[in-house]
């Protein structure tokens, strides 16, 4: 089946405790992408990725970190969570190129920050 | 840079009545991709409808059905034989043509009474 995972669902930690959301694809896309989701603002992008060893800031990059070292992982990290981070966040992945594709979106995290 | 605007944060409609969910954007592009999730209480996101700017016929899927005024820039969701079901956020979402990135609406929440 094709899907989108992400590890964990839920997470309450508290601050400065380093912490890695994993996404993990099995769809082989290129493109990959972390937006969070907060009340009133819809979803933010993060970060994103068009392939391995490639990323770029999306529109809220600051405290946060990615890698794309394989096709089909692009785990988030928080080095030093603070509250303001606390969100539910979402990875999303698509096929890339210039056709539109639909990206198909992980289950959610839901992070606490204390 | 684009933006997508929601003006109605809460929608109601009485069960196997029609709604219409509102949703403007702004764009200096031409050829753009535009999108609605639904977002149910489990979270997920899941792809609606999508319609591409460059074709004039409107999208349709089911019961959804979309109007698109390029010129207004304005893309409205209309649900018919509205369902329980159809309880949920939903969120309007634009992308570029030829860049991945979704830049989202704050989101409608849409509930049906029965």
């Amino acid at each position: 089946e094709a899907q989108v995972t992400q590890n964990p669902r839920y997470l309450i930690t508290v601050t400065g405790k380093k912490l890695t959301v994993t996404c993990s694809q099995n769809m082989n896309h290129e493109y990959m992408s972390w937006y969070r989701q907060d009340p009133g603002l819809g979803l933010r992008q993060i970060y994103y990725s068009m392939n391995v060893e490639v990323t770029d800031k999306g529109d809220v990059p600051e405290g946060y970190k990615v890698s794309r070292k394989e096709k089909r992982n692009f785990p988030l990290i928080l080095e030093s969570p603070s509250p303001n981070q606390t969100s539910l966040y979402f990875c999303a992945s698509s096929l890339g190129g210039i056709g539109g594709d639909t990206q198909y979106f992980g289950p959610g995290t839901r992070l606490t920050v204390l | 840079a684009q933006t997508v605007t929601q003006s109605q944060p809460e929608m109601s409609v009485q069960e196997a009545e029609t709604v219409t969910l509102s949703c403007t954007y702004d764009t200096s592009e031409s050829d753009y991709y535009l999108f609605w999730y639904k977002q149910p209480p489990s979270r997920q996101m899941i792809l609606v409808i999508r319609q591409e700017a460059y074709k004039q016929q409107n999208a349709t899927e089911n019961r959804f059905s979309v109007n698109f005024q390029k010129a207004a820039k304005s893309f409205s969701l209309k649900i018919s034989d509205s369902q329980l079901g159809d309880a949920a956020m939903y969120f309007c979402a634009y992308r570029s043509y030829g860049n991945e990135k979704l830049t989202f609406g704050t989101g409608t929440r849409l509930t049906i009474i029965p």
